[in-house]
């Protein structure tokens, strides 16, 4: 399985774009790279999903490099609501399962 | 009503004792998953399953079984609840003919085991 490294934590304000730099050095040929953000007692939710180059929903955008080694999800004009913790991850879906690591906790300050 | 539903949400129980939390879902996914989640720390795969008949131990499964009744109901149990038990566990699906790797999760059993 792909392991991830991520920061444990980001400071933000209100308003700015915040990147958050994911490394996933051994990334297999058919795996992709999934997000997800989790508030306080809650499961995680799905954010985002690519395999390359850039992946943009109503949330948030994914730019993954040729070489696929890293991706960065980027979170435009964040608000206090956006205070959570977010979770690289790294799988094709097929039957080996994904694996969470600590995620990066990203405080959202007014 | 949520499409993965776990149950119960809180419970507080004594060592030794045996505890079975529950999960159904109503979004027709064929794969199941149980996580744990400690203060401060990532989720950890206990069990999954890929079908009914299918049922695999994840990175964490020591002290726990579990039980697929039907396709929509995966079952956690702990035969002997010990205090390093104490988590929060969540229930998850996945469909494999959707997105790969999109998991929906339910809103969380917290456990206490005193």
């Amino acid at each position: 399985l792909a392991k991830t490294t991520q920061p444990i934590s980001m400071d933000s304000y209100e308003g700015q774009e915040v990147n958050i730099t994911c490394s996933h050095n051994n990334i297999a040929t058919n795996d992709y790279i999934t997000w997800y953000q989790q508030f306080p007692s809650q499961g995680p939710r799905f954010i985002i999903q690519g395999y390359k180059t850039k992946v943009t929903n109503e949330v948030a955008s994914l730019f993954i490099p040729a070489d696929r080694k890293s991706s960065t999800l980027s979170l435009p004009r964040v608000s206090l609501s956006d205070t959570a913790v977010y979770y690289c991850l790294v799988g094709d879906g097929g039957y080996s399962t994904l694996t969470f690591g600590k995620g990066t906790m990203l405080l959202v300050s007014p | 009503d949520a499409d993965v539903t776990q149950t119960p949400r809180n419970r507080i129980t004594k060592t030794g004792k045996r505890i079975m939390l529950e999960c159904s879902q109503t979004k027709g996914h064929d794969r199941m998953y149980w996580y744990r989640q400690d203060p401060g720390l990532g989720l950890r795969l206990i069990y999954y399953s890929f079908d009914v008949k299918d049922i695999n131990k994840g990175e964490i499964s020591d002290g726990y079984s579990v039980s697929r009744q039907a396709q929509a109901k995966f079952s956690l149990s702990l035969e002997s609840a010990i205090p390093n038990q104490t988590a929060l566990y969540f229930c998850a699906t996945s469909d494999t003919l959707l997105v790969p790797g999109e998991l929906f999760f339910g809103e969380g059993s917290r456990l206490t085991v005193l």
